[in-house]
């Protein structure tokens, strides 16, 4: 069974990189597209951006110019940092897998992240 | 960017109703649509993708249709653990943007 489970700091200054891991247990990183959303409180979901097979990546235009996503396959992790965060990135950001069916199955349980001095 | 529109925003129904969801795609996007339940605290779970297609372990009760630019996720007889909100997806193509969600709660 593939469980993804996000971590990193709950709090980061504005102006400042969050960076966030989503290490995957039950399954290898490799050959799968994995993607990060997020969900400001009470607000719907964002798509960040996706990266695949290690290195291909794509971002959301939105949010290219900050994006930087990574997969560790020694640590069976993929890594987000997204630079000079304001306020409006305060949410809970979540990693997933698309099956092979491309569509998400798996999440992960989320971690809120707040910006804030 | 493609935007989703879900109709109603919150919609108020008793156990064993009949609810129907719809989501409107601002041009074709196939049947590259999917639905999410979600609640509070909680990631979103997969219920429908492929417009129509039932993930493994979803009930039965939870039914979606739909092509090109309309959509609908019906669930047959609400069940207590129902009461959620549900949210569309689309995977036609890049950015993937979600629907704005609507909150089903206890009549």
């Amino acid at each position: 069974q593939v469980q993804l489970q996000e971590s990193g700091p709950g709090l980061v200054k504005p102006s400042e990189t969050l960076s966030l891991t989503c290490t995957v247990s039950g399954g290898s990183v490799s050959t799968y597209y994995w993607s990060w959303f997020r969900q400001p409180p009470g607000k719907g979901l964002e798509w960040i951006g996706y990266i695949y097979d290690s290195g291909i990546t794509n971002y959301n235009p939105s949010l290219r110019s900050r994006v930087t996503m990574s997969v560790d396959t020694s640590k069976n992790q993929i890594s987000l940092r997204l630079s000079s965060v304001t306020a409006a990135d305060t949410a809970f950001y979540y990693c997933a897998r698309r099956d092979n069916n491309g569509y998400y199955c798996y999440w992960g349980r989320g971690t809120l992240v707040t910006v804030s001095s | 960017d493609i935007q989703l529109t879900q109709s109603p925003s919150f919609l108020s129904a008793s156990v064993g109703d009949r609810v129907t969801i719809t989501c409107r795609a601002s041009q074709g996007i196939s049947s590259y649509l999917a639905w999410y339940q979600q609640k509070p605290g909680t990631a979103p779970r997969l219920l429908i993708y492929a417009a129509s297609t039932l993930q493994s372990g979803v009930p039965s009760r939870f039914s979606g249709s739909g092509s090109g630019t309309e959509f609908t996720l019906t669930i047959s007889s609400l069940q207590p653990e129902d009461f959620a909100t549900y949210c569309c997806q689309h995977l036609n193509s890049y950015p993937l943007t979600f629907g704005g969600g609507t909150k089903v709660e206890i009549k």
